[in-house]
């Protein structure tokens, strides 16, 4: 019962380098989204999907791009990682649009940009 | 975006009542939650209100929720020490789903 999967859980990266996370849930979910958390300003949506090849900003969007090639995989993706970027990054599905039911999280994937 | 507050910390004794707090924005929100971090693990929904309810109750768990003056709190009757994780209070309108920054609950022996 794997449900939300991401990987990989830890990276470390210089100022400019560039990195994807993999996003991968078998609930058959249509939406998948990722959040960003850092200390005390809880979670702050990035980028999410409402179905397969779809992809729209959230709040926090700059300096990261996603791909929604597959159903089941959401790929977020740092083209030049910077400092501000140093966070903990968390995948969610739902069955239903945002706000309407249920997230299911990832366990998280702690990213330290030097 | 629309603001959730809560406190940073609480801190209580096993066996003790915890009350974590929760104060939101947005008149339209429809529904509320609260979702439990444990250390190193993602969020995991632990109950939900629709806001038109005043009350929820779900085993020790109670939710209270004043629609006038927008607060939403969580009580946890008889706390264990496994109920110490970060408790986040999330409002959610439709295409809207909007975080508070957690709070820590620490569970004394």
């Amino acid at each position: 019962n794997a449900g939300v999967t991401q990987t990989p859980k830890f990276r470390v990266l210089k100022t400019g380098q560039s990195m994807t996370l993999l996003c991968a849930q078998d609930m058959n979910h249509e939406y998948m989204y990722w959040y960003r958390q850092d200390p005390g300003m809880g979670l702050r949506l990035i980028h999410y999907s409402v179905g397969e090849g779809t992809t729209a900003k959230g709040e926090v969007p700059d300096g990261y791009n996603v791909s929604r090639l597959k159903k089941q995989n959401f790929l977020l993706g740092l083209e030049s990682a910077a400092p501000s970027q140093t966070s903990v990054y968390f995948c969610a599905s739902s069955y239903r649009g945002l706000g309407t039911g249920e997230l299911f999280f990832g366990e998280g994937s702690r990213l330290t940009v030097l | 975006g629309e603001d959730v507050e809560q406190s940073l910390f609480l801190s209580v004794r096993e066996g003790d009542s915890s009350v974590i707090n929760c104060t939101y924005t947005d008149s339209s929100s429809t529904y509320l939650y609260w979702y439990k971090q444990e250390p190193g693990a993602g969020l995991q929904l632990l109950t939900y209100i629709f806001s038109n309810m005043d009350m929820k109750q779900d085993q020790r768990l109670t939710v209270l929720l004043n629609k006038k003056d927008k607060h939403l709190s969580l009580r946890i009757a008889d706390t264990q020490t496994g109920d110490s994780a970060i408790y986040f209070c999330a409002e959610s309108n439709f295409n809207k789903f909007y975080f508070g920054s957690g709070t820590k609950l620490n569970v004394k022996p």
